[in-house]
């Protein structure tokens, strides 16, 4: 079984300052991870994904995130965020070693909205 | 740019009826989800569908949920019997291939009375 936590239900931050978005998961499998962004009366949409390789994967908009196995983490960051990104952001993590459509078999945080003030 | 577009964006029902989520996924996708996020809650995998038949299915999809691909095109979310705590935004999500990005709709919000 998988669970995702995201530490921060609300993350206040003011245009151009740097943000971070914490993940930490538990797993007794190996997954992989993925953070989504909901914008408002949109659908989820993939920003990144870790499947494997570098543990530092960069997304759209200028998002990147790091996977920390030691630390079961994959925090999302962004140098200097805008207005735009202001949205609600969604970890999820699924099953490594699953087969077929498992991949697409989704543990979601809870989510963390992101509100950019001018 | 294809999305997956889902109708309604919002019903709301009477306790007991039926109801039917339609999606319409990315043309050329092969693996189709539903899933759901309760107000407040976590968006959860209800069920995962491949070569017209039930890939896996969470706890929560007993038999008032069925889904169905009735003409290669939709793909269809029936909950039998409604109840109140069936209120939720319902996510539908299609992917191109095993391992393939998943790509969501907007959600239908079920609103249950």
């Amino acid at each position: 079984a998988q669970s995702v936590t995201q530490l921060d239900s609300q993350v206040p931050v003011f245009e151009e300052a740097p943000v971070e978005l914490r993940c930490n998961y538990s797993s007794s499998v190996s997954v992989y991870l993925f953070w989504y962004v909901q914008y408002p009366n949109q659908g989820l949409q993939l920003l990144l994904k870790y499947l494997s390789g570098s543990t530092l994967v960069k997304g759209i908009n200028g998002f990147e995130a790091e996977f920390n196995k030691s630390q079961t983490s994959f925090h999302l960051r962004k140098p200097s965020v805008h207005i735009s990104d202001t949205a609600e952001y969604f970890c999820a993590v699924s099953d490594r070693n699953a087969g077929g459509t498992s991949y697409g078999k989704l543990t979601f945080g809870q989510g963390t909205i992101l509100t950019v003030h001018p | 740019e294809p999305e997956v577009t889902q109708t309604p964006s919002h019903q709301v029902t009477q306790m007991g009826q039926e109801v039917i989520l339609r999606c319409v996924p990315i043309s050329n996708h092969l693996y189709f989800y539903w899933y759901r996020q309760i107000l407040g809650q976590k968006v959860e995998f209800l069920v995962s569908f491949y070569n017209n038949e039930i890939s896996e299915k969470s706890e929560i999809f007993d038999d008032q949920f069925s889904v169905e691909r009735p003409d290669g095109s939709n793909f269809t979310l029936k909950i039998r019997s409604t109840k109140l705590e069936d209120s939720a935004m319902y996510f539908c999500a299609s992917s191109y291939r095993m391992g393939g990005e998943l790509f969501f709709g907007e959600g239908s919000r079920l609103t249950v009375l």
